[in-house]
């Protein structure tokens, strides 16, 4: 059974980079788009943008000259680096799998907070 | 870009039938496929819906989908709807440039 776990520093300062990696086990990396999501608080969901296994990537246009998302196949992990990082940040980051018309696995998602 | 607009919330007894609209706001709805996903409080979303009417493994056929062009919106419906049907639903489609938008979400009580 695929699963997918997100994990990193659960709080950022101000200006920093934000930086989460999504771990992928149960099942191959390639072939796939792999994507990220974040929920601010009492909110609803955005998606920041998708990697392609062969590391194409594709950006939410509103956060595309802050954003980086990276594949390392061998590792069976992606990644997502926000730099220049606000309090507007503050979220729960989703990754998840991507078929191409549905997001079939998500990971659990991890609470990043942006604050002195 | 488009939006896609969907009722803050709705509420339904238990055993009736709940439908959940998403309008989008230029371009054909038909354009590109509408997924729907599903998110009980405190956990991640789960996809319910997706090539606007398909539903994936194990999601029960009292959910089904489906898009109408008269009114450039899709519709998810919950029959015989349940306690545990009882969270937030987004739509998403995605754009010409193969980004995703989400709706902003609907919040289903189950009174």
């Amino acid at each position: 059974q695929m699963q997918l776990q997100e994990s990193g520093p659960g709080l950022v300062k101000p200006s920093e980079t934000l930086s989460v990696t999504c771990n992928v086990s149960g099942g191959s990396i390639d072939k796939y788009y792999w994507a990220w999501i974040r929920q601010s608080p009492g909110k609803g969901l955005e998606w920041i943008g998708y990697v392609y296994y062969n590391g194409v990537t594709n950006y939410n246009l509103s956060l595309r000259s802050r954003v980086t998302i990276s594949v390392d196949t061998s590792k069976s992990h992606f990644s997502l680096r926000l730099k220049s990082a606000s309090a507007a940040d503050t979220a729960v980051y989703y990754c998840a799998r991507d078929t191409g018309s549905h997001y079939d696995y998500w990971g659990r998602g991890i609470l990043v907070t942006v604050s002195s | 870009n488009f939006l896609l607009t969907q009722p803050h919330s709705v509420s339904e007894f238990p055993g009736r039938t709940v439908t959940i609209s998403c309008t989008r706001s230029s371009g054909s709805i038909a354009s590109n496929y509408v997924q729907w996903s599903q998110q009980r409080p405190g956990s991640a979303p789960t996809s319910v819906i997706y090539e606007d009417d398909q539903r994936p493994s194990g999601v029960p056929d009292r959910f089904s989908g489906s898009i109408d062009t008269s009114t450039n919106s899709a519709s998810l419906t919950i029959s015989g709807l349940k306690t545990e049907d009882e969270a937030d639903y987004y739509c998403q489609s995605y754009d010409s440039g193969n980004r995703m938008v989400f709706g902003g979400g609907t919040k289903l009580t189950v009174l």
